[in-house]
């Protein structure tokens, strides 16, 4: 069972202060993901990366940086978090070949106050 | 650009009755990828079924799918709702630059 690590699992952040949401994964995954889940919005593409030291704007990336200074690890930076940035944000990976199931974290439940 | 459709945000049925959830895509990738995801109260998502070929139906778990690429969709079946199948469910599209597009979401509700 393909493994994905995030934390924090969950965290109270202040506006315009900087959060960073860490990521691991221990699959030998190429590719990795970052979501957001809002009721109503569904699961939103926010950056991805499919090798280390690269990463690619998803649909939704203002706000977001993201970096993958490895092939295990993947994060994403709010520099200046928002009250819009409240969600919960997971992190997925696939291998890009095979099954290509993508496999999610556990979810960090961001809010910003 | 690449899209996926869940038209229904709330399914509600009664327990023994059939689930059809809808999803439908666009894309311009001629071979697309077709999952649908199934997320529980307070899980992640995890795949539930997928498909690549068209006109050919995919089982797992007592549900299925048939990707029709004539009218893009990908919908999801079952013959008989469970109430442990109450949950959120996602269809997804992976697009030709290995990003996976999903929909809005279903959430299905099976009532006793």
């Amino acid at each position: 069972e393909a493994a994905v690590t995030q934390s924090p699992r969950s965290k109270v952040a202040v506006t315009g202060g900087k959060v960073t949401l860490s990521c691991h994964q221990t699959n030998n995954h190429d590719y990795m993901y970052w979501y957001r889940q809002d009721t109503g919005h569904g699961l939103r593409l926010i950056h991805y990366s499919y090798v280390a030291d690269s990463t690619e704007k998803g649909d939704i990336p203002d706000g977001y940086k993201a970096s993958r200074p490895s092939q295990e690890n993947f994060s994403l930076i709010l520099e200046l978090a928002s009250l819009s940035q409240t969600a919960v944000y997971f992190c997925a990976s696939s291998s890009g070949t095979g099954t290509l199931e993508v496999f999610f974290g556990k979810g960090t439940r961001l809010t910003v106050v | 650009g690449d899209s996926v459709t869940q038209t229904e945000g709330l399914v509600t049925l009664t327990e023994g009755l059939p689930v059809m959830l809808n999803c439908t895509y666009q894309t311009i990738y001629s071979n697309p990828f077709l999952f649908w995801y199934v997320q529980h109260l307070n899980e992640s998502p995890r795949l539930l079924l997928k498909s690549f070929t068209d006109n050919k139906r995919t089982e797992h778990q007592g549900f299925h799918a048939t990707l029709h690429k004539s009218s893009s969709s990908f919908h999801l079946q079952k013959s008989s709702a469970q109430l442990s199948d109450s949950a959120l469910y996602y269809c997804a599209l992976r697009t030709g630059n290995y990003k996976y597009v999903f929909g809005a979401g279903t959430r299905l509700k099976v009532i006793a």
